[in-house]
């Protein structure tokens, strides 16, 4: 059975500042995702992991993938009050459903 | 408009009560999926469906029943609604024919079982 386990599940950061987080699972997947929810609404997809070492990048976010280490991060860099959601990683390689992570919450204050 | 829509999009029912929710596509992916959202536990997967004539049970399918109506259709059900049901339901779909498998997710139906 997969397990996904997200690190951490609130950050309050101030604008700015950098920050880290990690996503590991228990299970070999050859592939991850990374999706974003603001508060109330859908999940939106931000990043698709295809193979060990990717990295890929979007504005102020960066997300990488070690399948070995069976690790992802999303890496923020100077946080803006824009990016405040919560971000799930999704660890999966087959079609049948994915299993996700609790969350971060994160809060990014001026 | 958008590619996946759910109705409803709030319901308050009592214990009990029959309840289904809806989720159609436009996208043309063959591969739906149910989801439940709870505060802290991320999504969980209910149900899911290959085409038609696929349907296959999710980590969490005890008390739901589904039915795949049509290609761009896919239901589900709660035969009787319990108040540890109520949650954030989420629809999505993916491309058999993808390169990513990337799960594209409907607004979501607030359900409260009182």
């Amino acid at each position: 059975e997969l397990k996904v386990e997200q690190n951490p599940l609130f950050l309050s950061m101030q604008e700015g500042k950098n920050y880290t987080i990690y996503c590991n699972y228990s299970t070999t997947s050859d592939r991850l995702y990374w999706y974003r929810q603001d508060p109330g609404k859908s999940l939106e997809s931000l990043f698709v992991l295809l193979s060990n070492g990717a990295v890929k990048q979007e504005g102020r976010l960066m997300a990488s993938l070690d399948t070995k280490a069976r690790l992802s991060t999303l890496h923020i860099t100077a946080a803006v009050h824009d990016l405040s959601a919560t971000y799930f990683c999704a660890p999966g390689g087959g079609a049948d459903g994915l299993t996700f992570g609790k969350g971060t919450h994160l809060i990014i204050q001026p | 408009d958008a590619d996946v829509t759910q109705t409803p999009r709030n319901r308050i029912t009592k214990t009990g009560k029959r309840i289904m929710l809806e989720c159609s596509q436009t996208k043309g992916h063959d591969r739906m999926y149910w989801y439940r959202q709870d505060p802290g536990l991320g999504l969980r997967l209910i149900y899911y469906s290959f085409d038609v004539k696929d349907i296959n049970k999710g980590e969490i399918s005890d008390g739901y029943s589904v039915s795949r109506q049509a290609q761009a259709k896919f239901s589900l059900s709660l035969e009787s609604a319990i108040p540890n049901q109520t949650a954030l339901y989420f629809c999505a779909t993916s491309d058999l024919g993808g390169a990513y498998n990337e799960q594209f997710f409907g607004p979501g139906t607030r359900l409260t079982v009182l």
